[in-house]
């Protein structure tokens, strides 16, 4: 089955600090990934798409600067959350879409990392 | 902005009983996706169930879909302790296309040994 591995699995980090999350896609390409927030016992809220090669399209209300995405390769999206403050804290899930022999794999199923905890102190 | 809306948030039943959670969704549909997510975890593609069907099975779980409606059901039956996490139903956000999936608020299951 297709594996999304996503690092790291928690993180604390003191106020203004920055910090990088991987989210990597093991056994297929991926030209597509989506990054998602979750809080406590809610849904997850799509922050931004992340496409191989070009730029993130990011959805309203997410900060373009305070959340940067980089998409290099095909198997792997960074998601840089900078100056991070404490109500950046959040869980974090990122989610790949399978190519294969280039061409996306129909029905829209979405691989998930298992998603990164960040503590904000 | 959340398309699926599911209810109810929270269920908690016995183990062995059958658990049912329902999803509403707003706009035109190529398919509806039932996803799991463990407490503290990602998300686990459950089933898919295409527009043009009405009923899926797959295991101990069935989905239900009436487009008429804008509306799909989970049923798992003879539920376990270990299906206790919640489920997200799911849909693309246009119904064609390279396009993300919009979740509903998601139903929390308890399954009580």
């Amino acid at each position: 089955g297709a594996v999304v591995s996503q690092h790291p699995s928690w993180v604390i980090c003191k106020s203004g600090t920055s910090v990088k999350i991987e989210c990597r896609s093991l056994d297929f390409q991926a030209t597509t990934m989506f990054w998602y927030r979750q809080f406590p016992k809610q849904s997850l809220m799509l922050m931004a798409t992340s496409n191989e090669g070009s730029k993130a399209t990011y959805e309203q209300g997410v900060e373009k600067d305070k959340f940067l995405i980089n998409h290099a390769s095909l198997t792997l999206s960074t998601l840089t959350v900078t100056s991070a403050h404490p109500e950046d804290s959040s869980f974090y899930i990122c989610s790949a879409r399978r190519v294969v022999s280039g061409r996306l794999l129909a029905k829209n199923i979405q691989y998930f990392g298992a998603g990164t905890r960040l503590s904000v102190l | 902005s959340q398309q699926g809306e599911e209810d109810p948030q929270a269920l908690s039943i016995q183990e062995g009983e059958n658990a049912t959670m329902n999803c509403s969704y707003k706009t035109s549909i190529n398919n509806l996706q039932w996803y799991r997510q463990n407490s503290g975890r990602g998300l686990v593609h459950l089933i898919l169930i295409r527009s043009n069907e009405r009923e899926k099975h797959s295991g101990r779980l069935r989905v239900t879909l009436d487009t008429s409606k804008k509306s799909s059901s989970l049923l798992i039956t003879a539920s376990r302790a270990a299906d206790t996490a919640s489920y997200f139903c799911a849909t693309a956000r246009t119904p064609s296309g390279n396009t993300p999936l919009v979740f509903g608020k998601g139903t929390r299951l308890s399954v009580i040994a």
